[in-house]
């Protein structure tokens, strides 16, 4: 299948920073990219889809000042986190998909602000 | 309103025992529907999709639109099923199409 690549796959940052994630189709072109998060033993929730050259679908509750989503090419959509604080904390995972075909998804990014 | 129910969080059985992990959903159109699974620290990854009509790692499932139901079955449990699978439903149309989760159910096969 296609691979989908997420940068980096751990950070710790300090309270107040900004945390870029990045997210990598790396054999096939992605006309949308959907960032989630998961809490621990619990489901993922979808934070956002990006179109590739479009302004990025916030779901309802999700900050877009606080999640910045730019999906600049076919190939890349990153997510920043900003000003991050503790609650930020958590496993952050990105799919790609091509047109209606079946998703594929990154490897996550643990993200810990202390 | 567009729903994927897993009603149980976990399930634990021995190996060689049959399992069947549970999903029901709401869908006001003609569903399309998909098992993922994510093996301890991997990437969620598709197991099968209900078009395929496939079976994989020895794991069946069958959409049951009376029922709406797709519930996912292998008749004898092995230990590398160990995983969380989530069942999940396409929603939304063109660029809006989105996955539908589930809450996930944690198999636990035991020796």
């Amino acid at each position: 299948g296609a691979v989908v690549s997420q940068h980096p796959s751990r950070v710790i940052c300090k309270s107040g920073t900004s945390v870029k994630i990045e997210c990598r189709s790396l054999d096939f072109q992605a006309t949308t990219m959907f960032w989630y998060r998961q809490f621990p033993k619990k489901s993922l929730m979808l934070m956002a889809t990006s179109n590739e050259g479009s302004k990025a679908t916030y779901e309802q509750g999700v900050e877009k000042d606080k999640f910045l989503i730019n999906h600049a090419s076919l190939t890349l959509s990153t997510l920043t986190v900003t000003s991050a604080h503790p609650e930020d904390s958590s496993f952050y995972i990105c799919s790609a998909r091509v047109g209606n075909h079946e998703a594929f998804f990154g490897q996550g990014t643990r993200l810990t602000v202390v | 309103a567009q729903r994927v129910t897993q009603p149980e969080k976990l399930l634990s059985v021995f190996k060689g025992a049959p399992v069947e992990l549970k999903c029901n959903y709401s869908y006001s159109g003609s569903p399309e529907l998909f098992w993922y699974v994510q093996y301890s620290r991997q990437r969620l990854q598709l197991l099968l999709r209900h078009i395929s009509r496939e079976s994989i790692k020895g794991f069946t499932a069958d959409l049951n639109k009376g029922e709406t139901s797709f519930h996912l079955k292998k008749p004898f449990a092995q230990e590398e099923d160990s995983a969380m699978y989530y069942c999940a439903l396409v929603g939304g149309a063109g660029n809006n199409r989105k996955l539908i989760w589930g809450l996930g159910t944690s198999l636990a096969v035991n020796p």
